[in-house]
């Protein structure tokens, strides 16, 4: 079964770090492109970051650019997402997303939940 | 403000068809056939229900379909059921560093 499993996700505080790691089975994660979604509580959802199959080429959205880090590592069928300065609108859940194509994500993990709050 | 324009709410009885709008730029949806639909329950991770404007993935029932006029696309689901009770997402490919853009959803409420 192709699946994506989300995890790291838990409660931070404002200016603090969190690595949220994506493990992909049934699929071999280095022929897929990758992105990160979150969708804050009550809210839509918002594209947060993409990475191509090699990890050389990575692009941010606006509002985590600076802050964020995606990567992966193929051999271990992960992907990551470093989260620093974290702030209060950070605050949502996480999905992971397989990224077959330009335009759409096919597959998603069920979501890891980072809360930021002091 | 989300940078696609979707309805906040659409409503429909069971057997009837809605249409769910999203307009975006020249530089996203009206650039390229690049726009996806999905579908997600409260609680759930979304569910690509639409691709590359009018395909869907296999398992996707026939009843979801989606067009694109200009800088507009739209998903028509017809024959509604219970189950298509949920909030869609519109999203677009754009050139620019942001990727992916995506629209503010849409609750489909099935009367």
């Amino acid at each position: 079964e192709v699946q994506l499993v989300e995890s790291g996700g838990g409660l931070v505080q404002p200016g603090g770090s969190l690595r949220l790691s994506c493990a992909a089975s049934g699929f071999i994660l280095n022929g897929y492109e990758m992105n990160w979604v979150r969708q804050a509580p009550g809210k839509g959802l918002e594209w947060v970051s993409y990475i191509s199959t090699s990890g050389s080429t990575v692009y941010y959205a606006d509002s985590v650019k600076a802050r964020f880090t995606i990567s992966r590592d193929n051999a271990r069928d992960s992907l990551y997402l470093q989260m620093n300065s974290l702030r209060a609108e950070d605050t949502a859940v996480y999905y992971c997303a397989r990224f077959p194509g330009e335009s759409n994500m096919d597959v998603w993990g069920k979501g890891t939940t980072v809360i930021v709050s002091s | 403000q989300s940078a696609l324009t979707q309805p906040a709410s659409v409503s429909g009885s069971p057997g009837q068809s809605i249409t769910i709008s999203c307009t975006g730029t020249s530089s996203d949806v009206g650039g390229y056939n690049l726009v996806s639909w999905y579908q997600q329950h409260p609680g759930k991770a979304p569910k690509l229900m639409i691709y590359d404007v009018n395909n869907r993935p296999s398992g996707v029932s026939n009843r979801f379909s989606g067009s694109k006029s200009g800088n507009t696309a739209s998903l028509t689901i017809s024959g509604l059921q219970a189950e298509d009770e949920a909030d869609y997402y519109c999203s677009s490919y754009r050139r620019s560093s942001t990727l992916v853009v995506f629209g503010g959803g849409t609750k489909l409420t099935v009367l």
